[in-house]
């Protein structure tokens, strides 16, 4: 299993709403990622977990938290976003934590499309 | 000086041709490097990387880098409409902060 598997694929919400982001993988690799992506752009470091602790927080606005239940799952709860959040948000995987090094070799899952309204 | 610089393109090649992809980079302490492929509308996906100076090739891929001049290239052979896409150099940052930086990403024409 070579996947990185992100849900939903498309997520629509209003302000006031909480919904959640999930990522999961199964190449046992020690560190996951967030990233954020707008159209024409790079994507952005959100925030990193190596071997399930966070390890960068890249000063994401309270609004988005991000939560690492196992090895395996990452999720990026979202509450009262705004509309400047609307983008794609990806979540990533790497064989090594980040003291091995192994920020640079990413496996990127298919990405959620993410609308505020 | 933006830390990893591209040329945004669009870059427009023959189908069959040889697409040359250039990247800078600012931080001379930097150690590894990366090229990612990004369809429209699609994730980015590694499709190599780059540690010592000199060449490495992959199929129809070859990157080649220079830390003494801090450049990275990748070169595409015999380019196909497939390979159309925006191509996005990362750097990894010497240090304890190792971050990859990106380019904005270089967009692929390869026209049939």
């Amino acid at each position: 299993d070579t996947e990185v598997t992100q849900t939903p694929k498309h997520l629509v919400m209003g302000m006031t709403n909480k919904k959640s982001l999930k990522c999961e993988q199964h190449m046992g690799h020690r560190a996951m990622y967030w990233y954020k992506q707008k159209a024409k752009k790079p994507p952005e470091l959100m925030f990193v977990y190596s071997y399930e602790k966070l390890s960068i927080n890249e000063s994401v606005p309270s609004r988005f938290s991000p939560e690492c239940p196992n090895s395996s799952l990452l999720n990026l709860h979202l509450h009262a976003l705004q509309p400047e959040d609307s983008a794609l948000y990806l979540c990533a995987s790497s064989l090594l934590g980040i003291a091995g090094g192994g920020t640079g070799e990413l496996f990127f899952g298919e990405g959620s499309r993410l609308t505020v309204l | 000086q933006k830390e990893v610089e591209q040329n945004s393109g669009p870059l427009s090649v023959p189908e069959g041709a040889i697409a040359s992809l250039n990247c800078t980079y600012s931080d001379r302490g930097s150690q590894s490097f990366f090229w990612y492929r990004q369809y429209s509308g699609k994730s980015p996906e590694l499709i190599m990387s780059i540690y010592s100076n000199g060449d490495k090739e992959d199929g129809r891929f070859t990157a080649q880098l220079n830390k003494a001049s801090q450049y990275v290239s990748l070169l595409i052979r015999d380019s196909q409409p497939s390979d159309s896409a925006t191509y996005l150099c990362a750097v990894k940052r010497a240090g304890n902060n190792r971050k990859l930086i990106w380019g904005l990403g270089t967009s692929l024409a390869v026209n049939p």
